[in-house]
C-alpha cells in the first residue's frame, strides 16, 4: 500500500485565490510527522510546513497552513492569497520513526500552476 | 554556501562508466540519504545511513553504492551507469525527531546516461 497519496496531479488556482493541495497517508505508528515540500521548475526542493502527529493545532507558516485530519489521515495542504511564484510541484511527505532511525516516504506530487 | 552540496550538479556520460556524485552537509547532522526522483513517481529512496558505520539500503539499491567517508559526507556510485538511471538525484540530511526533524535537501544532480 502507498504511504502517501496525491491524487492531483495537476491544479490550477487564480492568483490571490486560495488553493488546497491534498494528502493523505497510511500509518500504524503513534508518532510520526508530515511534511510538505515546494519544488519549482529550478529543481531545489523547499521545506514548508511541518505537523506532528501530537500537535492538536494546525500548523501555519504565514501563508501555508496544514489542514491535519487524524482520524481520516489526511495531511492537506492549503495556500492563501495564491502568488504567481507558488506555481510549482508540492510533495507531501511522512517520517516514520523506526529503530534504525527515521524513514521518510514521499507522495508522487502535484503540479500547481497559479493563473494570473 | 548551501548546506547541503551536492557535485556535480549536471553529468552527462555513457552505458557503462563508473559516475560518482558526492554530498557533504555542514549542518552537523548524522543522517544522510539519498533518493532519486523520476517524473510522476516522486522520491525514491536509494540508500541512507544514520552514522559513519551504518550505510542501510532504501527501495531502489540495485545497481547503486554508497560510501560515508565521513560524518558530513556521503556518496553515491553507479558502477556500470545505464540509462534507465537518467534521473535527478537528491542528498538529504535530517536531524533528531525533536522540532520537526525534517530533510534539508542538496540543490540536486541531474545525471543523464547515453
Amino acid at each position: 500500500a502507498q504511504k502517501i497519496t496525491q491524487t492531483q496531479p495537476g491544479m490550477f488556482v487564480q492568483e490571490k485565490e486560495a488553493v488546497t493541495l491534498d494528502c493523505t497517508y497510511d500509518t500504524s505508528d503513534q508518532s510520526y510527522g508530515l511534511f510538505w515540500y515546494k519544488q519549482p521548475s529550478s529543481g531545489e526542493m523547499i521545506f514548508l510546513i511541518y505537523q506532528g502527529s501530537y500537535d492538536e493545532q494546525n500548523a501555519t507558516e504565514g501563508r501555508y497552513s496544514l489542514n491535519f485530519q487524524k482520524a481520516r489521515k489526511s495531511a492537506n495542504l492549503v495556500i492563501s492569497a495564491s502568488q504567481l511564484g507558488d506555481s510549482a510541484m508540492y510533495f507531501c511527505a511522512m517520517r516514520e520513526a523506526k529503530y534504525t532511525g527515521n524513514q521518510f516516504y514521499f507522495g508522487t506530487g502535484t503540479s500547481l500552476t497559479v493563473i494570473p | 554556501d548551501a548546506d547541503v552540496t551536492q557535485t556535480p550538479r549536471n553529468r552527462i556520460t555513457k552505458t557503462g562508466k563508473r559516475i560518482m556524485l558526492e554530498c557533504s552537509q555542514t549542518k552537523g547532522h548524522d543522517r544522510m540519504y539519498w533518493y532519486r526522483q523520476d517524473p510522476g513517481l516522486g522520491l525514491r529512496l536509494i540508500y541512507y545511513s544514520f552514522d559513519v558505520k551504518d550505510i542501510n539500503k532504501g527501495e531502489i539499491s540495485d545497481g547503486y553504492s554508497v560510501s560515508r567517508q565521513a560524518q558530513a559526507k556521503f556518496s553515491l556510485s553507479l558502477e556500470s551507469a545505464i540509462p534507465n538511471q537518467t534521473a535527478l538525484y537528491f542528498c538529504a540530511t535530517s536531524g533528531r525527531p525533536t522540532m520537526g526533524g525534517e530533510l534539508f535537501f542538496g540543490e540536486g544532480s541531474r545525471l543523464t546516461v547515453l
